[in-house]
């Protein structure tokens, strides 16, 4: 069985600073991986993916993510916030032959202050 | 290309009612899945349709339904309703490709009294 754990459900950036929101997950076969976004009373929106290759993930909005298979982790950076990265932010997890199953995180709200 | 569309985006019913979602995924995408977003549980997956048959399904329990068209559309249904079942009601579609990735809809606030 797959599962994801997110580290920090609330994190508080000023704005221009580095984004760091952090993902671990688990899977006994080859992870996809995923980052979302949702904004206040809207769906999610996908900022970037991994699946197979490159490690290192570029996605939308600036940001990117790395997947480290030793460390089991997969967390979303960006060097310089912006107040309108203020949202919530999931990552997810599925598997080849898992169908479209996605297991989620419980969400980090981040914050961009002034 | 339209996006996912969801409705009704808003629903208000009472407990022991019955409730039907509807979902219109992006043309062209095959798979259609249905997830449960709430405070309490977060993202949690209900089912996914693909070409009208049911491929996953998610550990709920029998009231929560749903079924695929042959033009892809989706409708979830949720009978006997209980203050619980209160929640945004996502709905993803997919082309099904190895990827697996999803576009996902608006969502469907509903609301149990």
């Amino acid at each position: 069985a797959q599962s994801v754990t997110q580290l920090g459900s609330h994190v508080s950036v000023s704005e221009g600073a580095l984004v760091l929101l952090r993902c671990n997950y688990s899977s006994s076969v080859p992870p996809y991986l995923f980052w979302y976004v949702q904004y206040p009373n809207q769906g999610l929106q996908l900022l970037l993916k991994y699946t197979t290759g490159a490690t290192l993930v570029k996605g939308i909005n600036g940001f990117e993510a790395e997947f480290k298979k030793s460390e089991t982790s997969f967390h979303l950076t960006k060097p310089s916030a912006h107040m309108s990265d203020a949202a919530e932010y999931f990552c997810a997890v599925t598997f080849t032959g898992g169908g479209n199953k996605l297991t989620f995180g419980t969400g980090t709200q981040l914050k961009v202050e002034l | 290309k339209a996006g996912v569309t969801q409705t009704p985006r808003y629903l208000i019913k009472t407990r022991g009612q019955q409730v039907t979602l509807s979902c219109s995924p992006i043309s062209g995408h095959r798979s259609v899945s249905w997830y449960q977003q709430t405070p309490g549980q977060g993202l949690q997956f209900l089912f996914e349709y693909f070409s009208e048959t049911q491929r996953n399904k998610g550990n709920f329990p029998g009231r929560f339904s749903g079924r695929q068209f042959s033009n892809s559309r989706s409708e979830m249904n949720v009978s006997t309703l209980e203050l619980g079942d209160s929640a945004l009601y996502l709905c993803a579609s997919s082309p099904a490709t190895v990827s697996n990735e999803q576009f996902f809809g608006p969502g469907t606030r509903l609301t149990v009294l």
